[in-house]
């Protein structure tokens, strides 16, 4: 069974500052999505990352995927309060033509002033 | 609209009744996917739909969920029997499928069960 674990749950970072969210699943995949989630609202698509070593950037936001290791990082640089926001990094289930996602807990992220 | 949309928005409903909840996906997706989202989690897989057809229905719960897609378009979710556990944010999303094709969810439908 395909599982999805994301570290931290919870990131207060100061505005300015850099930090990594880290995304880890158990079994083979090659497509990796990261998410964005305002209170209330729905899923934003941040990024999708289609094959080992991807790195894809959009602002101060850049993800990569390493599939060997089965591990994606999303790196934030130098936040700003505008990204207080959760974060989820979702995988593409491997096999057969479902491709439903199976999405981490989350990380709730704070930028604080 | 461009967009994924769903309604209604909000509903409310008490133990025991019946409810459907709609999404329209993006015009020419022809994959649909239907997740629930309890809070403080992320998005659980219900069903996925590829054309008409339900392709794989796994994530339902048990059997008073159900949901179709009877033109290859609109889908309609409905839960029977509702019961305060059934609270939840409904989500839709659709894609244009194959390896590219990242899915784009909806404004979802809170469900409460009173």
């Amino acid at each position: 069974e395909l599982k999805v674990e994301q570290n931290p749950l919870f990131l207060s970072m100061q505005e300015g500052k850099n930090y990594t969210i880290y995304c880890n699943y158990s079994t083979t995949s090659d497509r990796l999505y990261w998410y964005r989630q305002d209170p209330g609202k729905s899923l934003e698509s941040l990024f999708v990352l289609l094959s080992n070593g991807a790195v894809k950037q959009e602002g101060r936001l850049m993800a990569s995927l390493d599939t060997k290791a089965r591990l994606s990082t999303l790196h934030i640089t130098a936040a700003v309060h505008d990204l207080s926001a959760t974060y989820f990094c979702a995988v593409e289930g491997y096999g057969g033509a479902t491709n439903k996602l199976i999405f981490g807990t989350g990380t709730l992220l704070a930028v604080q002033p | 609209g461009a967009g994924v949309s769903q309604t209604p928005s909000n509903k409310v409903t008490e133990k025991g009744k019946y409810v459907e909840l709609r999404c329209d996906p993006i015009s020419g997706h022809t994959a649909l996917y239907w997740y629930r989202q309890s809070l403080g989690q992320g998005p659980e897989f219900l069903i996925y739909f590829q054309g008409t057809g339900a392709a794989d229905d796994s994530g339902l719960p048990n059997d008073r969920f159900f949901a179709v897609r009877p033109e290859g378009s609109v889908s309609t979710l409905k839960i029977q029997r509702t019961e305060r556990g059934d609270s939840a944010v409904y989500l839709c999303a659709s894609s244009l499928g194959g390896a590219a094709g990242g899915q784009y969810f909806g404004p979802g439908t809170r469900l409460t069960v009173l």
